[in-house]
């Protein structure tokens, strides 16, 4: 199975911070990656996918880039209502998909 | 508007069944493959099962393979998850959500979860 790993698993910021995670898979992956973003105690919604698509909706301040098995989520600059949890996820392998465990952004 | 909602979850013993429903409304619920995402108290995401939009094609996650099983019913616009064999560690938030699939796949709607706990 692909294995997806992100770093940091936390990390502290500021508003109007430059704030960068980095997902990374076990194997090539080619663009098939996507970013989520949760707030506690709400479901997952979609930000970016097939690495740097940016999903309707979602403001410009979030991009994606990278392909194969390093991708990185960018956001810029960070505003208060972006202080969550964020996930990548590989949908490469048609018969599992994979999330990272998860890289939580807190207030500095 | 585009909605997602499911139902089902509830209190079981280990070994017990449950079966979750997901009712889709505000698009054409035939047309797009569905999954299933779970999540532990305070732990992170994990996809448990999809399903074509035809429902000929499922897959699982290796952690719930022979004891989950993900069906549809396309006239019905529902979606629906059977636990069987409950353990502890399927306690978690279920979510269903719709899965784009056309070359990338991803889930771009989510319902807001309906937690399950096992426990005797």
């Amino acid at each position: 199975d692909i294995q997806m790993t992100q770093s940091p698993s936390s990390l502290s910021a500021s508003v109007g911070d430059r704030v960068t995670i980095s997902c990374r898979a076990s194997q090539s992956i080619s663009s098939y990656l996507n970013w989520y973003q949760q707030k506690l105690g709400k479901a997952p919604k979609l930000l970016i996918y097939a690495a740097s698509s940016l999903q309707s909706g979602v403001p410009s301040r979030f991009s994606g880039s990278g392909s194969g098995t390093d991708f990185t989520l960018t956001i810029s600059p960070l505003q208060p209502e972006d202080f969550a949890t964020y996930y990548c996820q590989q949908s490469y392998s048609t018969s599992t998909w994979t999330f990272g465990q998860g890289t939580k952004v807190e207030f500095k | 508007q585009v909605q997602l909602v499911e139902s089902g979850g509830g209190l079981v013993k280990p070994g017990g069944s449950l079966r979750l429903s997901c009712a889709a409304s505000g698009f054409t619920f035939s047309d797009y493959y569905m999954s299933w995402i779970r999540q532990a108290p305070g732990k992170g995401l994990e996809w448990v099962s999809y399903i074509s939009s035809s429902g000929s094609t499922i897959y699982y996650a290796d952690s719930v393979k022979g004891r989950l099983t993900i069906s549809r019913d396309n006239a019905k616009n529902s979606l629906y998850l059977q636990l069987n064999s409950l353990r502890a560690e399927d306690t978690a938030v279920y979510y269903c959500a719709r899965a784009r699939h056309y070359y990338y796949y991803y889930m771009d709607v989510w319902g807001k979860g309906t937690t399950v706990t096992v426990s005797s």
